[in-house]
């Protein structure tokens, strides 16, 4: 079965320090991979998407930036955080295209940021 | 992609069938309606899609109208643990004018109660 690992679980970090969010599926190959954002009381923001290694679509300027070194390794980074990159971000997968017309995603815990 | 329509909030007693409706008058026809729901401080978890027939699995079931501008999520015996935010969604098919990857949109939901 499949399972996916986010850590760390939570952070708090300074304004100004970096970022270094990881992401990680086991029991599949060649997933797409997804990073979002859900600021406090708000709904899921899409961040990057990837359809491969070293394959990175970003949705939205920000501060971030996301990176896939391996098949089912995706991370999300930032050289100095803003306040407002405070959130819950959550990596999730998902079959490649074609495999399965239903293509659901499937979420990882997701790590709880706090930028002071 | 069309947009959905939710109430805000919903309650249910315990053991009560809860219906869940979404709006999405400008769907188009080949497009899904998907169900997430998010249990607080968690990642979404998939519940059900369907594209124009009725769907039933084993969390819940989806009924959605001849013409496809609205469907329904039925839980059928809600539980405490049900208790959640619920989110329609309405996502093109995969590789939909090539470009498709599965994003999904996610709005704010409804916030599911369930009381004993």
């Amino acid at each position: 079965s499949q399972t996916i690992h986010q850590w760390p679980a939570t952070l708090v970090q300074p304004v100004g320090s970096p970022l270094s969010l990881e992401c990680t599926v086991e029991g599949t190959s060649n997933p797409n991979l997804y990073w979002y954002r859900q600021a406090a009381g708000r709904g899921l923001q899409l961040l990057f998407y990837s359809v491969g290694i070293g394959q990175i679509s970003s949705e939205v300027p920000q501060n971030l930036s996301a990176s896939r070194p391996q098949d089912r390794q995706f991370i999300l980074s930032s050289k100095k955080l803003l306040l407002s990159d405070s959130g819950f971000y959550l990596c999730a997968w998902s079959v490649p295209w074609g495999r399965d017309k239903g293509n659901e995603q499937f979420f990882g815990p997701g790590t709880r940021l706090t930028v002071l | 992609d069309a947009k959905t329509t939710q109430p805000p909030s919903m309650d249910c007693a315990e053991g009560r069938a809860a219906n869940l409706p979404c709006n999405h008058s400008t769907i188009s026809g080949n497009e899904y309606v998907y169900w997430y729901r998010q249990i607080h401080s968690q990642g979404p978890q998939y519940i059900i899609h369907g594209l124009k027939n009725n769907e039933t699995n084993e969390m819940a079931s989806l009924i959605i109208t001849e013409d496809r501008k609205s469907s329904t999520l039925i839980l059928p015996h809600a539980t405490l643990r049900d208790t959640a935010v619920y989110y329609c969604i309405v996502r093109p098919p995969l590789g939909a004018g090539g470009t498709s990857y599965g994003k999904l949109t996610f709005g704010q939901g409804t916030i599911l109660t369930v009381h004993p």
